[in-house]
């Protein structure tokens, strides 16, 4: 049984670009979650997709988007980056949308310069 | 709306001694509560959940719905127990449906000293 795996590990855009990181759910869970942890926080909810649909969405705007495909991966796509979008973006997945048992990827180090 | 409050940063205890990382909760209504460690460069995992009633590793937790607390507690704490703690709580928004999330709070960052 894999875990969740997200790619790349790190990356580093300029200000106004665009970026899309993945991830890969753990075998048998319908649902993805995106997180963003910046630097001495704790991580703070971005969206939740659940059977390809997206079913709850926290405080960030709209140029953060997201996909699930049918086999349960998920991107996370950001437009316009903006410097204090630099941080660590955590891809979750689980068996349910209920919040408990969820399995942490390893997540993607953001930087905007 | 949700709100997760971690008041210690930084929490430093001796090898044998007892530890308890501090979490209280605002919420209206029954959240599930969760503990999740991050050991140094591992990912985030979960450590405990109040649904389940379990102890992991000798760390507990009781939900104190009166005082909106879900306190962390080992009795003896051990030099592994080094970690960077977050209590974080699920349930659905305000606007019901199936908009669940984990909100975490700011995280502890437990040292065992030998």
């Amino acid at each position: 049984e894999t875990g969740v795996t997200q790619s790349p590990t790190h990356l580093i855009k300029t200000r106004g670009q665009q970026v899309t990181l993945r991830c890969s759910s753990q075998s048998g869970h319908n649902t993805v979650s995106w997180y963003q942890q910046a630097l001495g926080q704790g991580p703070q909810f971005i969206f939740q997709y659940y059977r390809e649909e997206e079913n709850g969405r926290g405080n960030f705007p709209p140029r953060f988007s997201g996909l699930q495909f049918p086999n349960y991966s998920s991107e996370l796509n950001v437009n316009a980056l903006e410097l204090d979008d630099s941080a660590l973006y955590l891809c979750a997945s689980s068996q349910s949308y209920w919040g408990y048992g969820y399995t942490f990827g390893s997540g993607t180090r953001l930087t905007v310069v | 709306a949700q709100r997760v409050t971690q008041p210690e940063k930084l929490l430093s205890v001796f090898k044998g001694a007892p530890v308890e990382l501090k979490c209280n909760y605002s919420y209206s209504g029954s959240p599930e509560l969760f503990w999740y460690v991050q050991y140094s460069r591992q990912r985030l995992q979960l450590l405990l959940r109040h649904i389940s009633r379990e102890s992991i590793k000798g760390f507990t937790a009781d939900l104190n719905k009166g005082e909106t607390s879900f306190h962390l507690k080992k009795p003896f704490a051990q030099e592994e127990d080094s970690a960077m703690y977050y209590c974080a709580l699920s349930g659905p928004s305000n606007s019901g449906g199936s908009n669940y999330k984990l909100t975490f709070g700011k995280g502890t960052l437990l040292t065992v000293n030998p």
